[in-house]
């Protein structure tokens, strides 16, 4: 497609529950990141991918989130027994560029997770 | 702790005037400056950036300015549109490390008529 496609874009959780989050990027990037924004916050950085491998995923707040990307394309990020405090929106974005530096980023229009 | 402030969390601007959008960070080793721009249920969009050995960027009737001694960056737009109306993240990255951006907290941006 045209632009990084996120799925779904609203998602309430019942605390407790698990969820995935999906990542559509542009074809043929080769770098994608996962944001998450709080309310009234910036983003902050989760994780990192250069095709299928996880580069760096020091921004994971737990063990209970995880993200894959198997085949270098479509990326999901996995939320386990989720919590109120991961209540957020979840952002995508993907670049050409090796290291995803510059002006490359294309943001996807983001999921947002209510946990009730 | 907070490496990227931006102190203002909105900003009303008469339309045809100058908005003046402002962001502070504190780790030296940021080298690259970013400015995107975010609409309500959208993601943001990249606007204008500058890199370290420059202290002016100019695009249209943005420009960016770095003052690297202070660690301040800044956003001008000039004139303002209502259009322009959105929020603001600036936005820094250490190029040589890591390629993650480090946000700011956002301003929000209202062009009046």
């Amino acid at each position: 497609g045209a632009g990084v496609s996120q799925s779904p874009r609203y998602k309430v959780a019942k605390r407790g529950q698990d969820v995935a989050l999906r990542c559509d990027p542009i074809s043929g990037h080769v770098s994608l990141f996962w944001y998450q924004q709080a309310l009234g916050q910036g983003p902050e950085f989760l994780t990192y991918f250069q095709n299928e491998a996880q580069l760096d995923k020091s921004g994971l707040p737990s063990d209970r989130f995880f993200a894959e990307r198997p085949e270098g394309s479509v990326s999901t990020l996995k939320i386990q027994r989720t919590q109120q405090e991961d209540s957020a929106v979840y952002l995508c974005a993907s670049s050409s560029r090796d290291r995803g530096l510059f002006s490359g980023y294309t943001f996807g229009s983001g999921t947002r997770l209510t946990v009730v | 702790d907070q490496q990227v402030k931006q102190n203002s969390p909105s900003l009303s601007v008469q339309e045809g005037r100058i908005s003046i959008l402002n962001c502070d960070y504190t780790n030296s080793m940021f080298d690259y400056f970013l400015w995107y721009k975010k609409y309500p249920a959208e993601g943001p969009t990249f606007l204008i950036s500058i890199s370290s050995i420059k202290d002016k960027n100019e695009d249209g009737r943005f420009t960016v300015f770095l003052n690297k001694s202070a660690k301040h960056l800044s956003l001008h737009i000039v004139p303002s549109q209502p259009g322009d109306s959105a929020v603001y993240f600036c936005a820094t990255l250490n190029t040589g490390t890591a390629s993650k951006l480090t946000f700011g907290t956002g301003t929000r941006l209202q062009v009046t008529l």
